[in-house]
């Protein structure tokens, strides 16, 4: 069984940089995709991204393109979220989730969430 | 952009069936999923592939996708079920959600 375990709740300031982290155990790191979900204060669920790390193919939401950065660790078995420079409006609960099949993009596992938190 | 539409709230009494749809330009041609999330917690997938369960969900739990319209449908409804859902479906290298409904059980 997948386990996706994130790192704990951030807080910064507009302007910081910032990297979360996704730590994948269970079965094989490189065989599954992982995607990264925003959850906005009392809002819904966003799609931001999704990495394969065997090759490292990464696909962008066009909403978050350019906006931050997915990468993968395959020594690890990690996955991250990055920020160069951080908005207020990036405050939100971040989810990393992770499809069975690597054929069809549903989410069977998902980590706990990391909450970040934004504010001058 | 492709977009997923649902109604913010359903509202079902204890017992009976609660219907959740959502729709979008021929969906029945993607692979619909269901997420439930209850406050403070992670979504949990209810529904993959249409109508396929995950193991450990209850059979109450059922889904149907054709032309533009994918539904969740719950029958026998339960206090426990009371919970945000979204759908979810992906296409050309894009997932999209929902906006999520909220389902009251009342």
């Amino acid at each position: 069984e997948v386990q996706l375990v994130q790192s704990g709740p951030e807080v910064r300031k507009p302007g910081e940089s910032l990297k979360i982290s996704c730590k994948h155990s269970g079965y094989s790191f490189t065989n599954y995709w992982i995607g990264w979900v925003r959850q906005m204060p009392g809002k819904g669920l966003e799609w931001m991204g999704i990495i394969y790390p065997g090759d490292s193919d990464t696909r962008y939401s066009p909403s978050f393109q350019g906006q931050v950065t997915i990468s993968a660790d395959k020594s690890i078995t990690t996955a991250y979220l990055q920020w160069s420079r951080l908005e207020a409006s990036d405050t939100a609960i971040y989810y990393c989730a992770s499809p069975r099949d690597s054929s069809d993009w549903h989410f069977d596992y998902w980590g706990q969430g990391t909450l970040v938190t934004v504010s001058s | 952009s492709y977009d997923l539409t649902q109604p913010p709230s359903v509202s079902v009494s204890p017992g009976q069936t609660a219907s959740i749809t959502c729709s979008g330009d021929k969906l029945g041609d993607k692979y619909a999923s269901w997420y439930q999330q209850k406050p403070g917690q992670s979504p949990v997938l209810v529904i993959y592939q249409d109508n396929k369960r995950p193991s450990g969900i209850p059979e109450r739990f059922s889904g149907s996708n054709s032309g533009n319209t994918a539904t969740l449908t719950i029958s026998g409804t339960q206090a426990i079920d009371e919970a945000d859902y979204y759908c979810q479906a992906w296409d050309s290298s894009a997932v999209v959600f929902g906006g999520g409904t909220k389902l009251t059980v009342l």
